[in-house]
């Protein structure tokens, strides 16, 4: 597959252990927030998004955080697995339509 | 449900050619959206389409246009290509009518100008 950043920050982790990874966004007029997921050779796969009304929100085996003082976003990921090895990318949205804006991504290592 | 569809899945073209790229939402779904993916800029949105109507726009030359039909499938359209043009171009669809808006990702077609 093809290479989708070359110089990304990379958080590796043991199997089984959580994960936390962070992102800034830039608009404090953003009113939603996605996290994806992009595995090489595949489009980005959506995980969870969150409003801006609220400061946190859970999925199967996922949550969200949004501190919207420090305009800061992360996605927990309890009970790594190989299969979470990806490049996870944050997008804020802040108009009426679908535009996102997308964070530079970090990739993630799962060690077995 | 069948997901967004992308084609070509890759291509090449040289320099001071002209590329169309087509996109399939999901069915049911009346946005499209186009982003443009490299390693060095990442993900960046290029336009989107609604109801057949270009609703917001990137920053990207005016070389970069789309369109979205009545079915809304759309094309985006790339002419004189320049060799930084190469990158890999997703398509995004979502449905607005449900309040959310997620976007699900195409494969992408991945372009190459030589």
């Amino acid at each position: 597959g093809e290479s989708v950043g070359l110089h990304l920050p990379t958080l590796s982790v043991q199997e089984g252990d959580n994960s936390i990874i962070n992102c800034a966004y830039s608009n404090s007029a953003s009113d939603y927030f996605i996290w994806y997921k992009q595995e090489s050779g595949k489009g980005p796969q959506f995980i969870i998004d969150i409003r801006s009304n609220m400061d946190k929100r859970q999925g199967q085996r996922v949550t969200v955080l949004l501190n919207k003082t420090v305009k800061h976003l992360s996605l927990q990921i309890a009970a790594t697995q190989p299969g979470d090895s990806a490049v996870y990318f944050c997008a804020e949205k802040y108009n009426a339509g679908n535009m996102l804006t997308f964070g530079g991504g970090t990739r993630l290592m799962v060690k077995p | 449900k069948a997901g967004v569809t992308q084609t070509p899945r890759y291509l090449i073209k040289t320099r001071g050619q002209q590329v169309t790229l087509s996109c399939s939402p999901i069915s049911g779904h009346r946005s499209v959206s186009w982003y443009q993916q490299t390693p060095g800029q990442g993900l960046q949105f290029l336009f989107e389409y609604f109801s057949e109507t270009q609703r917001n726009k990137g920053n990207f030359p005016g070389r970069f246009s789309g369109r979205q039909f009545s079915n809304s499938r759309s094309e985006m359209n790339v002419s004189t290509l320049e060799l930084g043009d190469s990158a890999l171009y997703l398509c995004a669809s979502s449905s607005l009518t449900s309040g959310k808006y997620e976007q699900y990702f195409g494969p992408g077609t991945r372009l190459t100008v030589t």
